[in-house]
């Protein structure tokens, strides 16, 4: 079982703010780096996948970047927006792609 | 394409009865998970199958079982139900590196 880890827990940011949150994970024998977007009742959605030191990933707002070298991934929102609020979950494969390890994310709360 | 489905949404069960939970998916994909989720925990790992006959155990294997007789369908039994087993469960299907959730099964046990 690999100890993957996010901070903060949870936050609260006004709309328009940006802000950004940690995900940290052994180094290693890495293999991948998933972030996802899981939204009150509703179920986890994926956002990123992350395989290379340095990789870095944006859909919209949201970018990623990655360090495997040192185990830590950072998730950015520009100009937060009450629809961005969620739980945001990293996730790590081991042993195989398909023994995940998630962390146990971080609330986010847009305030409007 | 209805991608991955779980019934049912809702169960309540009595101590030491046995239930299966069916997670069915029509994406083709080889890879399919089952995950519990409780408060503070995140989502952990129960059972994984990397194809049709092969699974494997994760991270909280205890009291459940799985089998993986297709492609399709991926159920996950409780032989004998216990309170601690009182959890939101999903379905995931994946890719090599994306998963795919279904939308998830509560379940209480009295």
């Amino acid at each position: 079982i690999l100890n993957v880890e996010q901070s903060p827990q949870s936050l609260h940011v006004q709309e328009g703010d940006s802000t950004n949150f940690t995900c940290s994970f052994p180094s290693s024998n890495f293999y991948a780096l998933h972030w996802y977007r899981w939204e009150t009742a509703k179920s986890p959605e994926a956002l990123f996948v992350m395989t290379l030191n340095g990789d870095e990933k944006k859909k919209g707002r949201i970018s990623a970047t990655l360090n495997t070298k040192e185990g830590y991934s950072y998730l950015y929102i520009k100009g937060s927006q009450p629809e961005d609020s969620a739980t945001y979950l990293c996730a790590c494969p081991s042993g195989g792609y398909q023994k995940v390890t998630f962390g146990t994310g971080t609330k986010l709360q847009v305030i409007p | 394409n209805a991608g991955v489905t779980q019934t049912p949404k809702f169960q309540v069960l009595k101590t030491g009865q046995s239930m299966t939970l069916q997670c069915a998916q029509d994406m083709n994909h080889e890879y399919m998970s089952w995950y519990r989720q409780d408060p503070g925990m995140g989502l952990r790992l129960i059972h994984y199958s990397v194809g049709a006959g092969i699974t494997d155990q994760g991270e909280v294997p205890n009291g459940y079982n799985v089998s993986r007789s297709t492609t399709e369908d991926f159920p996950l039994r409780l032989l004998s139900a216990a309170p601690s087993q009182t959890s939101v469960y999903f379905c995931a299907s994946s890719t090599e590196d994306t998963q795919y959730f279904g939308p998830g099964t509560r379940l209480t046990v009295l």
